[in-house]
């Protein structure tokens, strides 16, 4: 069974700094993978996702993330935070039968 | 272009109590998918609805319920409410036609269980 693990419970990032937000993927297939981002008291919007291609995919909000099979990884990155980046963010690997597996999620906090 | 929307946005009940959440998805799409946040969680998936069945399910017990109309809105009920039940109910569409595996989301239900 696919599953998600991403081992940074909390990120603490001054505005401006540069983010990485750490996604560990398992799925015996190819994977299909995603990030979304939840603002407190809302529903997910997706960033972006990697289906197949180009292993660095670009993504809203400025965000990018790297595809690396040989890690089993799919990091999110952005190279200058914004206060208003401050959320949740999942990393999720979708099944066969179109079931998002999802990531116990990782806090950033952006401080000033 | 209204993307997926539901309802209410939140709800309070009791133990032992049932309760129907709701969802329409977004225009031209047909197949829904429920999931379970609960408070500091990712999403867990409840089960998908294409063509008005149940098509893939989670882990999750007969107390957990769905449907899916003609028009691809869909209800998600849930029996016998338990404290544990208390979460944000996610409710995701897609289209089958298309070939990519995005889903969209819709801002959730707040269930509160007393």
């Amino acid at each position: 069974a696919q599953s998600v693990t991403q081992p940074d419970i909390h990120i603490t990032v001054s505005e401006g700094a540069s983010l990485e937000l750490r996604c560990n993927y398992s799925y015996g297939a190819t994977p299909y993978l995603f990030w979304y981002v939840q603002s407190p008291g809302q529903g997910l919007q997706l960033l972006l996702k990697y289906f197949s291609g180009d292993t660095l995919v670009q993504g809203i909000k400025g965000f990018e993330a790297e595809f690396k099979r040989s890690q089993s990884s799919f990091n999110l990155r952005k190279p200058s935070v914004h206060w208003s980046d401050a959320a949740e963010y999942f990393c999720a690997v979708i099944s066969n039968d179109y079931k998002l597996s999802f990531g116990a999620g990782t806090t950033v906090t952006v401080r000033a | 272009d209204a993307g997926v929307t539901q309802s209410p946005t939140h709800l309070i009940k009791t133990r032992g109590q049932q309760v129907t959440l709701r969802c329409s998805p977004k225009s031209g799409h047909d197949t829904v998918s429920w999931y379970q946040q609960a408070l500091g969680q990712g999403p867990q998936f409840i089960f998908q609805y294409y063509e008005e069945e149940e098509r893939q399910r989670g882990n999750f017990p007969d107390r957990f319920s769905g449907h899916q109309f003609p028009n691809y809105s869909s209800e998600l009920n849930v029996n016998a409410l338990l404290l544990g039940d208390s979460a944000l109910y996610l409710c995701a569409s897609r289209s089958s036609r298309l070939a990519g595996h995005e889903q969209f989301f819709g801002p959730g239900t707040r269930l509160t269980v007393l």
